[in-house]
């Protein structure tokens, strides 16, 4: 099992370049979800998807957008980047209920100039 | 609303010390789940441990203890004889189980330095 798997690693833009950071699992998981962390702000969540089809907002979901037509597969799309996107960016999975613990990749570290 | 605070921003100590990391919690549920993850300086976040709240039995994994209290909101995390591997950003998170997708709320989380 790969588990969660992210890509690319880092990524610089300029503002206002679009691009995607893609999210997989191979955990057959039902939820998945993108956080931000930014520097003493520990982990936020943008978009989450509790299955194919089937996706909603988070608490910072401006500027991006999410789609999931497959279970294992949860891009994150930034439409228009701007400097205050520049964090690090964690997908994670997990079963569906709320007590299941999220199981995180490796993290993007994205950078808009 | 759901809200964890971590109220240790940085905590130093120095090899084979004890520490303690806070984890204060508030929801409205009366059916949660609490959790821990660890960051090292690599920057993977790794699951340590889930807590519901009708189980208010303290947990201990080798060197790593953990004290939920239901009745001060708080689900403290100690290390005993620290060690340099410790040194991590460590996250205190809550999930309520009134929430359909079981969102959960990080804190902002707490830097361990454990000094040779």
């Amino acid at each position: 099992n790969a588990g969660v798997t992210q890509t690319p690693k880092f990524q610089v833009l300029k503002t206002g370049q679009s691009m995607t950071l893609q999210c997989a699992q191979d955990m057959n998981h039902e939820y998945m979800s993108w956080y931000r962390q930014d520097p003493g702000m520990g982990l936020r969540l943008i978009h989450y998807s509790v299955g194919a089809g089937i996706t909603d907002q988070g608490e910072v979901p401006n500027g991006y957008n999410v789609s999931r037509s497959t279970t294992e597969d949860f891009p994150l799309r930034l439409l228009s980047a701007a400097p205050s996107q520049t964090s690090v960016y964690f997908c994670a999975s997990r079963r569906l209920r709320a007590g299941y613990e999220q199981y995180f990749g490796p993290g993007t570290r994205l950078t808009v100039t | 609303a759901q809200k964890v605070t971590q109220a240790q921003t940085e905590i130093s100590v120095v090899e084979k010390e004890d520490v303690t990391l806070d984890c204060v919690y508030e929801t409205r549920d009366t059916t949660y789940y609490l959790f821990w993850y660890k960051q090292p300086p690599s920057g993977e976040l790794v699951f340590l441990i889930r807590r519901n709240s009708f189980d208010e039995q303290n947990e201990i994994s080798g060197r790593y203890s953990w004290n939920f209290q239901k009745s001060t909101s708080s689900f403290n995390f100690t290390i005993t004889a620290s060690q340099v591997v410790d040194s991590a950003v460590y996250f205190c998170a809550l999930s309520e189980a009134s929430d359909n997708a079981g969102k959960s709320t990080f804190g902002d989380g707490t830097t361990l330095t454990v000094k040779p």
